[in-house]
């Protein structure tokens, strides 16, 4: 079974500042499907970002990038110029190669100061 | 477009109670999920269907039971409500397609006392 760690419990950002949340993950697969989403107050799961493992180039969408170390089995994610909505729990998740497991860490609860 | 909507949003059980959560999509997803999340923990798999007809185990599925008749539908049963159960329960639906989202539910907060 696969699992997935985040290490970092809270933390915290000044405003406009940038914040790396990290995430490791353990498996015997080769090909394999990361993700990591946004759980703001209203409790809604919100897709942030999405990394395929055989694909080496890291994902970027807008302010929001990965740091996937495959060897290291590592999948950290950068928010840049962080902004108050930011402020929610992320939880990285790991999904297997055959697609039905969809498993997630235990989450960073992140907070972005003004 | 609803996505998946879950009902009730909220419920209160008392011990040994029984009761269905359930949980509905309209995308024409053939995997859904459910999850449970204690408070300030991450989300654990409970059971998972990868189509109508099939059903398997989770990471923490005593106490539960579910049953897919339908694409759509995707019940989460409770029997014999226990303390431990109470949790928010979230139900999640994807494509089979391995590198979409999965789609999330507003979650079921329960509470059993």
């Amino acid at each position: 079974a696969q699992t997935v760690t985040q290490s970092q419990p809270e933390m915290s950002v000044q405003e406009a500042e940038t914040v790396t949340l990290s995430c490791t993950y353990d498996t015997s697969e080769s090909n394999y499907y990361l993700f990591w989403y946004k759980q703001p107050p209203s409790r809604q799961m919100i897709l942030v970002i999405r990394q395929e493992a055989y694909k080496q180039q890291n994902a970027t969408e807008n302010r929001f990038s990965v740091n996937f170390q495959k060897a290291a089995k590592s999948f950290s994610l950068k928010i840049s110029d962080s902004q108050l909505g930011d402020t929610a729990m992320y939880f990285c998740a790991f999904r297997n190669n055959a697609g039905n497991m969809l498993t997630f860490g235990g989450g960073t609860r992140l907070m972005v100061k003004p | 477009n609803a996505g998946v909507t879950q009902t009730p949003k909220f419920r209160i059980l008392k011990i040994g109670q029984s009761m269905t959560l359930q949980c509905t999509q309209d995308m024409n997803h053939n995997y859904m999920y459910w999850y449970r999340q204690d408070p300030g923990m991450g989300l654990k798999l409970i059971y998972y269907s990868v189509g109508a007809g099939i059903t398997d185990k989770g990471e923490v599925p005593n106490g539960y039971n579910v049953s897919r008749s339908t694409t759509e539908d995707f019940p989460l049963r409770l029997e014999l409500a226990a303390p431990s159960q109470t949790s928010v329960y979230f139900c999640a639906s994807s494509y089979g397609d391995k590198y979409t989202e999965a789609f999330f539910g507003q979650g079921t907060r329960l509470t059993v006392v």
